[in-house]
């Protein structure tokens, strides 16, 4: 069975600082990632995804996820944070063509 | 382009109650996930449909179940609530198990169910 670990439950960082999250993945075969952004008291909103090629992936908001297959990782990064960043991020994968499966969320909280 | 709304967004039951909980579909769409996310946790998957027909199911038991209408919004019901359902839940919908989807979910804000 397909799962996801994100090893951080929260992450500090003042603002303008760099950001890695972290998400590591466990899979027998080819996978779709995925990295959700939850603002409070909202549903989730897609940040970027992994499907294929590339191993580095940009998406919204400046953030940036890089595909290591040997390390079973898709770290999310950002070189400099906002206070608007300050949310749960959530990595997952797809598992066949039904569902996803999502980590536990990090919640991240940036400080002036 | 109308994104994916759900209703309500807050109702309070006590145990044992039943549920009913709405979500209407991004246009285009026709395929329709259900998840529940306990407090400080990921979402986990309750089901899904596709064509009025439910097209994968999570480790949830069967006194969760849901519908899919033409029009494909779809509604998601819980019978004999329980303390540990008080959750917020999650619509997602998607364009389908069809070649080329890539299994990217557009979810709405969700129901917050809180049983007591």
């Amino acid at each position: 069975a397909q799962s996801v670990t994100q090893l951080d439950s929260q992450v500090p960082v003042f603002e303008e600082a760099p950001v890695e999250l972290r998400c590591n993945y466990s899979s027998s075969v080819s996978v779709y990632l995925f990295w959700y952004v939850q603002y409070p008291n909202q549903g989730l909103q897609l940040l970027l995804k992994y499907l294929s090629g590339s191993t580095l992936v940009k998406g919204i908001n400046g953030f940036e996820a890089e595909f290591n297959k040997s390390q079973t990782s898709f770290h999310l990064r950002k070189p400099s944070v906002h206070i608007s960043d300050t949310a749960e991020y959530f990595c997952a994968v797809r598992t066949g063509r039904r569902a996803l499966t999502f980590g536990s969320g990090t919640r991240l909280q940036v400080q002036p | 382009e109308t994104g994916v709304t759900q209703s309500p967004t807050h109702l309070i039951k006590t145990r044992g109650q039943q549920v009913t909980l709405r979500c209407s579909s991004q246009s285009g769409h026709n395929t329709v996930s259900w998840y529940q996310q306990a407090l400080g946790q990921g979402p986990q998957f309750i089901f899904q449909y596709y064509r009025e027909e439910e097209n994968g199911r999570g480790n949830f038991p069967p006194r969760f179940s849901g519908l899919q209408f033409p029009n494909y919004s779809s509604e998601l019901n819980v019978n004999a609530l329980e303390l540990d359902d008080s959750a917020l839940y999650l619509c997602a919908s998607s364009l389908g198990p069809i070649k080329g989807d890539t299994g990217e979910l557009f979810f709405g804000e969700g129901s917050r169910l809180t049983v007591l």
